[in-house]
């Protein structure tokens, strides 16, 4: 049972326009989500991350929206640039309550920006 | 700082033999994670360690043993290796956290492991 999905695999956005990348999340006791970037041949690397105290996030062009009622967040990005071609993962930790816990990870989207 | 660091890089093991990939990082994080990544899929966590000593599993341990004797250190052991551990193997690590605190999880670079 998945308890951190993303639906899309893939999304293509032509460079300048805004990127969208979705993610829910079932299990209510997450209280902290993160966005992480994959390039091939690399580890995941942190992008941005928001707590449940908040509703939206912002760390230059990319902002993190939480819709805790519909158990929803999602990630813009704006605008996009070739550079963000990537994988996106979404994940999802307890640990703002249970401290330091393991991230549950999404599937992944793959984001291409199209020049 | 080097990060998280994982040797080796690529391997191939035959069916049945066994080996240890290493993870190290240089931050002084007393939390270390190990996860694999099946083509088209998320990661998924095998072990984790909150400190030197203390080890738990996570969702997919069967077919793997870790041990964490030094906080730099945190190896992951293959005994007998199966073609359904075919996969690459990420190994992170993050600081203790806390309410205010972060919850960033820094990667090394993975190693991609085709058991044959």
């Amino acid at each position: 049972d998945q308890q951190v999905k993303q639906n899309s695999p893939s999304l293509s956005v032509q460079e300048g326009r805004i990127s969208i990348l979705n993610c829910d999340y079932t299990n209510s006791m997450f209280d902290y989500f993160l966005w992480y970037k994959k390039y091939p041949a690399e580890g995941p690397t942190f992008l941005i991350s928001i707590s449940s105290i908040k509703d939206k996030n912002e760390d230059g062009r990319f902002t993190v929206f939480l819709n805790k009622s519909a158990k929803h967040l999602s990630l813009h990005i704006v605008p996009s640039q070739p550079g963000d071609s990537a994988v996106y993962f979404c994940a999802a930790s307890g640990g703002l309550i249970s401290g330091n816990t393991p991230l549950v990870f999404g599937k992944g989207t793959r984001l291409s920006v199209i020049a | 700082n080097a990060g998280v660091t994982q040797t080796p890089k690529f391997r191939i093991l035959k069916i049945g033999q066994s080996m240890t990939l290493q993870c190290t990082q240089d931050m002084n994080h007393n939390y270390m994670y190990w996860y694999r990544q099946d083509p088209g899929m998320g990661l998924k966590l095998i072990y984790y360690s909150v400190g030197a000593g203390i080890t738990d599993k996570g969702e997919v341990p069967n077919g793997y043993n870790v041990s964490r004797s030094t906080t730099e250190d945190f190896p992951l052991r293959l005994e007998l290796a199966a073609p359904s551990q075919t996969s690459v193997y990420f190994c992170a690590s993050s600081s203790s956290g806390g309410f205010r605190g972060s919850y960033e999880q820094y990667f090394g670079p993975g190693t991609r492991l085709t058991v044959t």
